[in-house]
């Protein structure tokens, strides 16, 4: 297992496409979190699965954002009708629970820009 | 609305001199402290993860101490080389949730 896998890293699109991005977690994980980070500031809470169940979705995300993770394996997270302020590093990292002993492991981010 | 925050926000350190930064999270209702390294095109990377009151964790030259009374982390870099320039984040997360608050980072310089 070589980590955590995010696809594509890089992705540039017009306003108002929809764009599909791909988070491979560590196998084992059972809990996998999607964060958007912005410049200047920290990553912040989109949702979580617990396998395949999307158990927390944050206020920030708007109905046109989701996510999935079919079968409790890998995850993808959809953006509908994007927008410029969706230009964003978005980070998913997964874990075992709440393991208190080892952290989350994150991937190395997709950069979205929205032109 | 839970804040934590990190100070400063950058800082340009020399070469073989040490370091440290803060982090400051609300003390009521604490379940954990992580902090994480994340360097440039890379992933971030856990460091340490802090349970319990006056926690110290170290590793290498870097250490951590940790005060949940009082809602502050400490982190100390001892002698900087240039390969822990890096944005050092904090992360927060109270009882009974499940998922991490962020700090804004630290973003730390190490001038040859």
């Amino acid at each position: 297992d070589t980590g955590v896998s995010q696809n594509p890293r890089h992705k540039i699109t017009k306003r108002g496409q929809n764009v599909t991005f791909r988070c491979d977690p560590i196998s084992e994980h059972n809990r996998l979190y999607w964060y958007r980070q912005t410049l200047g500031q920290g990553p912040e809470f989109l949702t979580y699965f617990q396998n395949e169940a999307q158990l927390e979705k944050s206020r920030l995300l708007s109905d046109r954002f989701s996510a999935e993770r079919p079968k409790g394996s890998f995850s993808t997270l959809e953006i509908q009708r994007t927008e410029q302020g969706d230009s964003a590093m978005y980070l998913c990292a997964s874990s075992l629970a709440r393991n208190t002993y080892y952290g989350y492991t994150f991937g190395s981010g997709t950069r979205l820009t929205v032109v | 609305i839970l804040n934590v925050e990190q100070s400063p926000q950058s800082l340009h350190v020399q070469e073989g001199d040490s370091t440290n930064f803060t982090c400051s999270f609300p003390s009521s209702n604490f379940y954990a402290l992580h902090w994480y390294r994340w360097e440039t095109a890379k992933s971030p990377e856990a460091l340490f993860v802090m349970t319990l009151n006056g926690d110290e964790k170290k590793k290498g030259r870097i250490s951590a101490t940790l005060n949940t009374k009082e809602g502050y982390s400490y982190l100390y870099i001892k002698g900087s080389q240039p390969e822990d320039s890096a944005t050092y984040l904090c992360a927060f997360i109270r009882g009974g949730a499940q998922k991490l608050v962020f700090g804004q980072g630290t973003r730390l310089t190490i001038n040859p």
